[in-house]
């Protein structure tokens, strides 16, 4: 059980605009440690996609933003494309393990 | 360009002991710290532990403290994770990750990603 919950999977359609949360506790997110966000391809390392909340490496598209309110925090992608589909992390610090967690991970299918 | 290289797959036997390597260049090795991640499919990614090579400043997750060992040698700008016994759990991907430090204390995210080991312990 991870200490940030993602849903396992979410799908789209091309073109459409999916979100992805990632909830966390009082003790990571709702402490106001930053999320950020990683995208792993299939058969390929993760690659960081958002940093620090809202921030994006150069070279990540802008149809990629995250957010972060409370206890939670989400990563939209707008116009979906097929080379999107791809699993999807969310990344934090929890003060109560004293330790970096990361969510379960999100599976993405472009239908 | 920032990359880091990993060594190749491994295959062992319960109770045997591994190193395994990740070359960094492109960047001074010594002024950043450098990570490692476990992804076990179908549990996700976690957090191993970090080294700072220029003073070997060492932090493991609590997860992992004492089932493994992380070292740097400056010389050759490379890092390792190591594991004096193996088990069959400890089969997964490893990957070797450059740390970013955020403005709060203890927090890092990684920025740039070997391709990884993977290790396969098995009788």
């Amino acid at each position: 059980q991870s200490v940030l919950t993602q849903p396992p999977s979410v799908s789209g359609a091309p073109g459409q605009r999916v979100t992805i949360s990632c909830t966390g506790s009082s003790s990571n997110i709702g402490a106001d440690y930053d999320v950020h966000w990683y995208q792993q391809l299939p058969r390929t390392a993760p690659k960081l996609l958002i940093y620090e909340n809202i921030n994006r490496p150069s070279g990540v598209p802008d149809r990629f933003s995250g957010s972060k309110s409370g206890t939670s925090a989400s990563l939209a992608i707008t116009g979906l494309q097929p080379e999107d589909e791809a699993d999807y992390y969310c990344q934090s610090y929890d003060s109560s393990l004293s330790d970096s967690v990361f969510g379960g991970g999100t599976k993405l299918t472009v239908l | 360009e920032v990359q880091l290289v990993q060594s190749g797959a491994e295959m062992k036997k319960p109770g045997e002991s591994l190193k395994i390597s990740c070359k960094a260049s492109g960047y001074s090795f010594t002024e950043y710290w450098i990570g490692w991640v476990r992804l076990v499919p179908g549990k996700g990614l976690e957090w191993m532990g970090i080294i700072f090579p220029g003073d070997s400043d060492t932090r493991y997750s609590p997860s992992f403290q004492g089932q493994v060992s992380i070292s740097a040698d400056k010389s050759i700008n490379t890092a390792y994770l190591q594991w004096s016994s193996l088990k069959a759990s400890d089969s997964a991907i490893y990957y070797c990750a450059r740390p970013r430090p955020t403005d709060q204390q203890g927090h890092y995210y990684m920025d740039v990603w070997a391709k990884g080991t993977t290790v396969t312990v098995s009788s």
